[in-house]
């Protein structure tokens, strides 16, 4: 099942902050995180295994519920550069490789 | 990083043409290659998961016989559309995965995509 994101859109200052938030319905094996600009590939940012678990590398971290059916990806002071689309994709219990991505939630920051 | 590369980046063709799409990852090998397909605005739809030496795992409403699939070697995967029609006009992305053992903690990269138009 496809993961839920939150909010679809967001618009931001330079220096912002954000937050994105991806629900499943069933708990997940794994959340993977992506960034994708237009016309562009998805760009990995992490992934989180564990319940309970916080994360991050610069200003974007993520943390992923103890019932890891949650996760959100955390954007402190953003910059212009954090500008795309960022969509999170789910593995399923069991180990399963594929992904299920979310719709996306698309981010501008601007000047 | 993991470098993955897809040609061509662009193709336009004409209705019942067939197009050959290839998805190399250039510094590891991967076991696992993903196809996806994305319409604008949206999200990546997973069509098939590709096993070196075996054969694809398509999804549900995804048709075999339309999207081939052939996964060659560890580098290589390689998805033909076979008698394309407009509605096959998409921008299609593969994925490879680096196989550390993990399975589904294993990270997926994503090659730059091909923009496919039929005419």
């Amino acid at each position: 099942q496809q993961p839920v994101q939150s909010p679809q859109a967001v618009i931001l200052r330079e220096g912002e902050d954000a937050v994105i938030n991806c629900s499943s319905s069933k708990a997940l094996y794994s959340v993977h995180w992506y960034r994708q600009k237009h016309g562009e590939a998805p760009v990995f940012l992490m992934i989180l295994l564990k319940g309970g678990e916080q994360k991050g590398h610069d200003k974007i971290s993520a943390s992923f519920n103890e019932k890891k059916q949650k996760s959100s990806l955390y954007l402190t002071a953003s910059q212009l550069s954090y500008s795309g689309t960022y969509f999170c994709g789910g593995s399923e219990q069991g180990g399963s490789e594929k992904l299920v991505f979310g719709k996306g939630t698309k981010l501008t920051v601007n000047p | 990083g993991a470098v993955v590369s897809q040609h061509p980046s662009r193709v336009i063709c004409k209705s019942g043409t067939s197009v050959k799409i290839e998805c190399r990852s250039l510094d590891f090998q991967a076991t696992t290659m993903f196809w996806y397909r994305q319409f604008p605005k949206q999200s990546l739809m997973l069509m098939a998961t590709s096993n070196e030496g075996s054969k694809a795992t398509y999804e549900q409403g995804v048709e075999k016989d339309k999207f081939l699939i052939n996964h060659a070697s560890l580098t290589l995967s390689t998805l033909t559309v076979t008698s394309a029609h407009p509605e096959d006009s998409s921008f299609y992305i593969c994925s490879a995965r680096v196989a550390s053992g993990g399975g589904a903690t294993d990270t997926q990269y994503f090659g730059p995509g091909t923009r496919l138009t039929v005419l």
